[in-house]
């Protein structure tokens, strides 16, 4: 089991480019989330989802930011024209079925640099 | 929503002494409290967690406690060692899915 992987590992975008943060999950997981970690700062929620169905987006920012897990592939966190706000680590976790005391495993992160 | 606080935010202690981390929560729901350690650089890694039937939990010099009543749960940490200096972060899972809501952090500095 290769675990969560998260690519890129590290990402530099100018102001106003698109990024594109890819998450696959475990093996047997079927629910995602993603969280984002500003410097020297805890992980903030972003958003859940299972395929296809986004269950919970309440810690999106409302605007340039979406978030998806097809049915096939990775699920895709996507941030439109960045600012250098945006800049931080941003990981996904998975986890399997819901059980309700289950641990969430974390990939490697994504370090986005806007510059 | 679920609000978890967090303390110290930063605390240094000499190589075999002990290291508490404090964390309080809002939501009487909440039911999974995992504690999670990551380095510098790198992804957080769950350490040791405690469910809410169970008041206290042991995992050699790790230890996590759990007071339902006040809300409150503690990380303890014995005989410390430079290899524990990270960043700690407590969670809670209010039992939904797993929406779970992560304290500040604390960054623990064992000094050798």
């Amino acid at each position: 089991n290769a675990g969560v992987m998260q690519n890129p590992r590290h990402l530099v975008r100018r102001r106003g480019q698109e990024a594109r943060l890819r998450c696959s999950p475990m093996k047997g997981h079927s629910h995602v989330y993603w969280y984002r970690q500003l410097p020297e700062e805890g992980l903030k929620f972003m958003v859940y989802l299972q395929k296809e169905n986004i269950i919970d987006e309440s810690g999106m920012p409302k605007e340039r930011f979406s978030a998806e897990f097809p049915k096939e592939g990775p699920s895709i966190l996507r941030i439109q024209q960045v600012v250098r706000g945006d800049s931080a680590a941003y990981f996904c976790a998975s986890s399997p079925p819901y059980k309700g005391d289950t641990e969430a495993f974390f990939g490697q992160g994504t370090r986005l640099t806007v510059v | 929503g679920e609000n978890v606080e967090q303390h110290p935010s930063t605390l240094s202690v000499q190589e075999g002494d002990s290291a508490v981390i404090k964390c309080t929560y809002s939501d009487s729901a909440s039911n999974y409290f995992p504690w999670y350690k990551q380095e510098l650089g790198k992804r957080p890694q769950l350490i040791i967690d405690i469910r809410s039937n169970v008041g206290e939990k042991k995992d050699q010099r790790i230890a996590v406690t759990l007071n339902k009543t006040a809300k409150h749960f503690s990380l303890h940490i014995t005989e410390t060692q430079p290899e524990d200096s990270a960043v700690y972060f407590c969670a809670v899972n209010s039992g939904g899915y797993q929406k779970v809501t992560f304290g500040i952090g604390t960054k623990l500095q064992v000094i050798p």
